[in-house]
């Protein structure tokens, strides 16, 4: 399982962009890069999730280098309710072993 | 948008007594899914649940922790005999596919607090 790295808080202000890096120095061939988001006492929420280069949703891009040791997540404008603690999890697409492993995530705090 | 929904939101029971949580994962998702949370800590996986069976568990996942699909729509996490520390947020996950580029959809979770 490709261990995950990831600051451990953020602070930023509405409206402007944040970008969450996650280091997975291990990845795997097979590895996909997910995001989710938690808010308190609530469920994670998948945000997205990618195998290289970029993805884009309406709600998240995720930036992704070519030998893959590293994702971004990026949130545009951000407002006060995306504060939230945010997720990398790395892991393989083979059936067997279908469970999430969360780390501590990233704590990103949205400012008036 | 389809969600999955969990019951109760909040159960408090005393230490010892059997407790179980309830899940309605979403109606065509084959794979379910436990996890929990302790207050101020990490979402620890605990067992998966896949055609009747468990799929994989987690060390957590002892004796004490048992699940069931007892009909079509509901999916259950039974606690036989509480311990404090099993006071956590207990949530309840389904997937499509079961695979690890599967996305996973929680529910809102119950807060277990045992006195």
């Amino acid at each position: 399982l490709a261990k995950t790295t990831q600051p451990i808080s953020m602070d930023s202000y509405e409206g402007q962009e944040v970008n969450i890096t996650c280091s997975h120095n291990n990845i795997a061939t097979n590895d996909y890069i997910t995001w989710y988001q938690q808010f308190p006492s609530q469920g994670p929420r998948f945000i997205i999730q990618g195998y290289k280069t970029k993805v884009t949703n309406e709600v998240a891009s995720l930036f992704i280098p070519a030998d893959r040791k590293s994702s971004t997540l990026s949130l545009p404008r951000v407002s006060l309710s995306d504060t939230a603690v945010y997720y990398c999890l790395v892991g393989d697409i083979g059936a067997a072993g279908n469970k999430l492993t969360f780390g501590g995530g990233t704590r990103v705090l949205v400012k008036p | 948008e389809p969600e999955v929904t969990q019951t109760p939101s909040h159960q408090v029971t005393q230490m010892g007594q059997e407790v179980i949580l309830r899940c309605v994962p979403i109606s065509n998702h084959l794979y379910f899914y436990w996890y929990r949370q302790i207050l101020g800590q990490k979402v620890e996986f605990l067992v998966s649940f896949y055609n009747n069976e468990i799929s994989e568990k987690s060390e957590i996942f002892d004796d004490q922790f048992s699940v069931e699909r007892p009909d079509g729509s509901n999916f259950t996490l039974k606690i036989r005999s509480t311990k404090l520390e099993d006071s956590a947020m207990y949530f309840c996950a389904s997937s499509d596919t079961g695979t690890k580029s599967d996305t996973q959809y929680f529910g809102p979770g119950t807060r277990l607090t045992v006195l």
